[in-house]
This record gives C-alpha cells, structure tokens and sequence, in this order.
C-alpha cells in the first residue's frame, strides 16, 4: 500500500490550494478515505472522509464550506481543495485510509501546508 | 462533536515496565451496528501515525502482542506490558463512531 500526497506550499490568507494523494497497492474505488491534518508541534486532527463513491463527505466543523473533498477513483487519487485558508490552517496534511472494523490503516508520509503573509 | 480526554499527557516510562494510557469520550462510543469504534495510534515526530487497535482491543496486524486495548462506552486504555525503546513515541486515541472522527490530545512517552 502507498499513499503519495503532494500539492502543499506556502500560501497568503485567503488563497487557495489543491492537496492530491496517490494512491496504489489496494482497491481504492471500495475505500473510504480520509485527510488528517497536525499543526506544527501539535496534535492530529481528523479533517474529512469521503465515501467509496464519493456520494457521501464529512468535515470538521472549522474546515466546512472552505474545503471539499473529492476523489477520481479512475485515477487511484484523493483530493483536498482548500479554500479561504487562514493561518490556523497552516499544518502537515496526511491522506489515509482506515478501516474500520478490521486491520489496515495506512497514511502517506504527509504535504505541509504553510498560510501567511 | 465527541471530546476525547487522554490522561496522562505525559507518561515517564522505565524500559521493561509496563505503561497505560487512559482515553475517556464524552459520549459512549457504541455504534449503532453494535460495535464500539475506538482505535489507539502511535506516532513518531515528524512520521505519519501508524494504527496499532482497532474497535477497542483488536490490534492491527504486524504490531507486537505487548500492545493491547481495553474499556467500553466510554472509558478505553492501552496498555503496554513492556516498554521497549521503539516505544517511546507519542500516543492517540481515536473515535470513529460520530461525525466529526476525533482524537484525544496525545500521551507523549518518555524515558525515566
């Protein structure tokens, strides 16, 4: 199983940025997924999950209406638009995936999301 | 949104002795399917978190037999029976039974 994410960097407040993770080694079109995000020198924070088909998206309260998760299951890949982002948002981002109710958890190695000025 | 109250959130450790991590939710974590949803987590600054328990006590495959979980509704533990040196990591607890998924605060291990 790997889980590639890219598309972090430094953003002014109030810009925008598109994170995607690759996914390979499973059958991802049956897998929820999910990003989780860390501030530096904090703790995890589950931030989204979208459904096998993407018909079903849930988020945290503090990212609802600025992000949206979505997925292309043709091209193994999850995706993270953020939007109106504030420096609270500033962290490391992490696609995974989870399953709940049986072994397997895996997390990419994580893209670092920077909001200032 | 379910709080997840880890307690301690430092935990000073000697190698070969054991440990225990409490995790409380502010609500039961029964799902409605009858299983409850709480996963353990163990992270190295700087890594992606690896998954160690899942639903309460069932441990992930690969992570050694001296980890293991306990604890209903809405009062779980983790519980190491010896700590060895890769050990010595930061821990989560995790709630995957109501929207939003939350994680307690993190217990950071360290050595005595």
């Amino acid at each position: 199983v790997q889980l590639v994410e890219s598309g972090g960097g430094l953003v002014q407040p109030g810009g925008s940025l598109r994170l995607s993770c690759a996914a390979s080694g499973f059958t991802f079109s049956i897998s929820w997924m999910h990003w989780v995000r860390q501030a530096p020198g904090k703790g995890l924070e589950w931030v989204a999950n979208i459904k096998e088909d993407g018909s079903a998206k849930y988020y945290v309260d503090s990212v609802e209406g600025r992000f949206t998760i979505s997925r292309d299951n043709a091209k193994n890949s999850l995706y993270l638009q953020m939007n109106s982002l504030r420096a609270e948002d500033t962290a490391v981002y992490f696609c995974g995936r989870i399953l709940r109710g049986s072994s397997g958890s895996h997390w990419g190695q994580g893209t670092l999301v920077t909001v200032s000025s | 949104d379910v709080v997840m109250t880890q307690s301690p959130l430092s935990l000073p450790v000697t190698l070969g002795q054991p440990a225990s991590i409490s995790c409380r939710s502010s609500q039961s974590l029964v799902y409605s399917d009858g299983n409850t949803y709480l996963n353990w987590f163990q992270q190295r600054p700087g890594q992606s978190p690896r998954r160690l328990i899942y639903k309460v006590s069932n441990r992930d495959s690969g992570v050694p037999d001296r980890f293991s979980g306990s604890g209903s509704g809405t009062d779980f533990t983790l519980k190491i029976s010896r700590v060895e040196a890769e050990d010595v990591e930061v821990y989560y607890c995790m709630q995957t039974t109501h929207w939003p998924y939350t994680f307690g605060q993190g217990t950071k291990l360290e050595i005595k």
